[in-house]
């Protein structure tokens, strides 16, 4: 059974501050790894994507993959009340489909 | 550039009845990839589709549910005789034809089953 485990949280940080979500998955073959964002009620909202071992960054957004130790994370810096939502990790299962966690929930306190 | 379209956005049937859940790729998306999500719970896999051709249904119930994508018109998600536990948000997502991996998702269908 693959599994992509997240702490559900709440993760709470203060505005300005970095925001550090982590993920891990069980299946070592995964090569695809997505961060997702969700505001309660609405649909995922593709973050960001990562392929290879480091870091990869989009504006206030960085993604680090660690394909030996099986975990991917998402720092938010500059946290901003705007970014409170649930993170969700996403990762390849093979044919396309993705295995989610559960999600991690992110409230950036004002 | 219209993004995943789905309908309805919310849909009630009762015990025993149908649900038919519809989703539009986006333009020049081939692939379609349907997901639950239960309250409190992450997004499962249920089925991958391209044109006419079911790829992966492994996360589809062995009864009541199925999913077709002719080739006009929308992707549908059936359910047959509805049952409460079947109410949940089911989410469409597509992604493009030369990069299969990056899948985009529509706004969803929140279905209760009363």
């Amino acid at each position: 059974q693959k599994e992509v485990e997240q702490n559900s949280g709440p993760l709470s940080v203060p505005e300005g501050a970095i925001a550090s979500l982590n993920c891990t998955y069980s299946d070592r073959g995964s090569q695809s790894f997505f961060w997702y964002r969700q505001y309660s009620g609405k649909s995922p909202e593709l973050i960001m994507s990562i392929y290879s071992n480091g870091d990869k960054e989009d504006g206030r957004f960085t993604a680090q993959l660690n394909k030996a130790s099986q975990y991917v994370s998402l720092l938010i810096r500059d946290s901003q009340p705007s970014d409170s939502a649930t993170y969700l990790c996403a990762v390849d299962a093979g044919t396309y489909k993705y295995i989610f966690g559960t999600g991690t929930r992110l409230k950036v306190l004002a | 550039n219209a993004g995943v379209m789905q309908n309805p956005r919310h849909l009630v049937r009762r015990r025993g009845q149908e649900a038919r859940l519809r989703c539009s790729p986006m333009k020049g998306h081939s692939h379609v990839y349907w997901y639950r999500q239960l309250p409190e719970e992450g997004l499962k896999f249920m089925v991958y589709l391209q044109k006419e051709n079911i790829i992966d249904e492994s996360g589809m119930p062995k009864e009541r549910f199925s999913a077709e994508f002719p080739k006009e018109g929308p992707s549908i998600l059936r359910i047959q005789q509805v049952v409460r536990g079947d109410s949940a948000a089911y989410f469409c997502a597509s992604s493009p034809r030369d990069s299969a991996e990056t899948q985009y998702f529509g706004p969803g269908t929140r279905l209760l089953v009363l």
